[in-house]
């Protein structure tokens, strides 16, 4: 069965800082991940994913993700975080399911000085 | 326009109430979800259904029992509430594939005293 961890549950960080967020998932097949994003009191919304092609892969406000298939990883990784980055980060993964279940990882919660 | 939008956002009950809480999504998306996050934000996945037919039952007790009328609504409904039912439901609906992602509505805190 799929699983998804993430490493870090709470970071704080002051803006203009560097982010990444880690993520690793087990699952020997083709697999299908995704970066969710829960601002507080909302429901999560995508950042991006990642199902083929470049392992590098863009999302919105600036965030972006690498595919490391010989380390089962797909961190998220953001050049400068802003206040408004503060929110819940999920790692997910959809695989072997005929797209019926995505896995979710703990989230990390990421807390953004100004 | 709401693209998946659930009610109520907030639902206080007492145990062994029944509650219901409707989902419907404008997307025209095949598939929905009920997913349940608990107090710790530790998503889990319950059911997911296609064109109305139950997919995926994650081992949840048999209190709960979705239902689809049209692929364009999943209700939940949950007999005798007991005090670990306490969390936010989301429901969330996307194109069938695995590398669909999920549109999720905005949740319903359920508190059950």
């Amino acid at each position: 069965a799929q699983s998804v961890s993430q490493h870090n549950h709470h970071v704080i960080l002051s803006e203009a800082a560097s982010l990444e967020l880690g993520c690793n998932y087990s699952y020997g097949g083709t697999v299908n991940l995704f970066w969710y994003v829960q601002y507080p009191g909302q429901h999560l919304q995508l950042l991006l994913k990642y199902f083929s092609g470049d392992p590098l892969v863009k999302g919105i406000k600036g965030f972006e993700a690498e595919f490391i298939k010989s380390k089962f990883s797909f961190n998220l990784r953001k050049p400068s975080v802003q206040w408004s980055d503060t929110a819940e980060y999920f790692c997910a993964v959809n695989a072997g399911t005929g797209g019926f279940k995505t896995i979710f990882g703990a989230g990390t919660r990421l807390f953004v000085k100004a | 326009d709401t693209a998946v939008s659930q009610t109520p956002k907030y639902l206080v009950t007492q145990m062994g109430n029944d509650k219901s809480i409707k989902c419907e999504q404008n997307l025209g998306h095949d598939t929905m979800y009920w997913y349940k996050q608990d107090s710790k934000k530790f998503l889990k996945i319950m059911f997911s259904y296609n064109n109305k037919e139950l997919i995926i039952n994650e081992t949840v007790p048999n209190r709960f029992s979705p239902k689809s009328p049209d692929k364009a609504h999943l209700n939940l409904h949950i007999n005798s509430l007991e005090l670990g039912d306490s969390a936010v439901y989301f429901c969330a609906s996307s194109q069938r594939g695995e590398n669909s992602p999920l549109h999720f509505g905005n949740g319903t805190r359920l508190t059950v005293t």
